[in-house]
């Protein structure tokens, strides 16, 4: 089975920052990497699917990138709206399987 | 887009069972896989089953292979998640989740999301 290690656990950022998240998968996952946003108590958002590509309605500051076994998310600048956790999630193969995710927290 | 509403979630004892159902609307629910997602409490995402658009394929997560079984009625537009032998480690929110199919190339993320049942094993 696929292992996905997401880091850092969190990730403390203030409005206008870069940041990145990395995923790092136990074998190739042939950039079937996806994205997602989760804010409390709602269901995660999809932002990015086969690694790179943005989702319809999501903002362009979100960037994804990647291959094989190591993909980042990037935000670059960070808006109030952003403070959330974040999921990658491999479905290469099955069992599909998400990293632990990413809290972005406000400095 | 498909809407999903996940429904069943409830209090069961540990070595019990519990029945999920997940409904759909607006859009043609036998063109979709399902998967079925849960969040315990305060932790992450894990994935847990997925069932295929005509039911001919199913795959499940180690956790949970052997104790739950995924099923569909595409002419009720369900898809169910039975659960055996639960135990405490099995408490979450359960998501029904799905995307549109892969074509030219591309296979998306899960976009569509209902909003979760709670499920709750203790004695």
């Amino acid at each position: 089975d696929i292992q996905m290690t997401q880091s850092p656990f969190t990730l403390s950022a203030s409005v206008g920052d870069r940041v990145t998240i990395t995923c790092r998968a136990s074998q190739s996952i042939n950039s079937w990497l996806a994205w997602y946003q989760q804010k409390p108590g709602k269901a995660p958002k999809v932002l990015i699917y086969k690694t790179s590509n943005l989702e319809s309605g999501v903002p362009s500051r979100f960037r994804g990138s990647g291959s094989g076994t190591e993909f980042t998310l990037t935000i670059s600048s960070l808006q109030p709206d952003d403070f959330a956790t974040y999921y990658c999630h491999q479905y290469n193969s099955y069992p599909w399987a998400f990293g632990q995710g990413t809290k972005v927290e406000i400095k | 887009e498909l809407h999903l509403l996940e429904s069943g979630g409830n209090l069961v004892q540990p070595g019990g069972s519990l029945s999920l159902s997940c409904a759909a609307s607006g859009s043609t629910f036998s063109e979709y896989d399902i998967s079925w997602v849960r969040q315990a409490p305060g932790k992450g995402l894990e994935w847990v089953s997925i069932i295929s658009n005509t039911g001919d394929t199913r795959h499940f997560a180690d956790s949970v292979k052997g104790r739950f079984t995924i099923s569909r009625d595409n002419s009720e537009d369900t898809v169910y998640l039975q659960m055996n032998s639960l135990r405490a480690e099995d408490t979450a929110i359960y998501y029904c989740a799905t995307r549109e199919k892969c074509g030219n190339g591309v296979c998306y993320g899960l976009q569509y999301w209902g909003q979760g049942t709670l499920v709750t094993v203790s004695s």
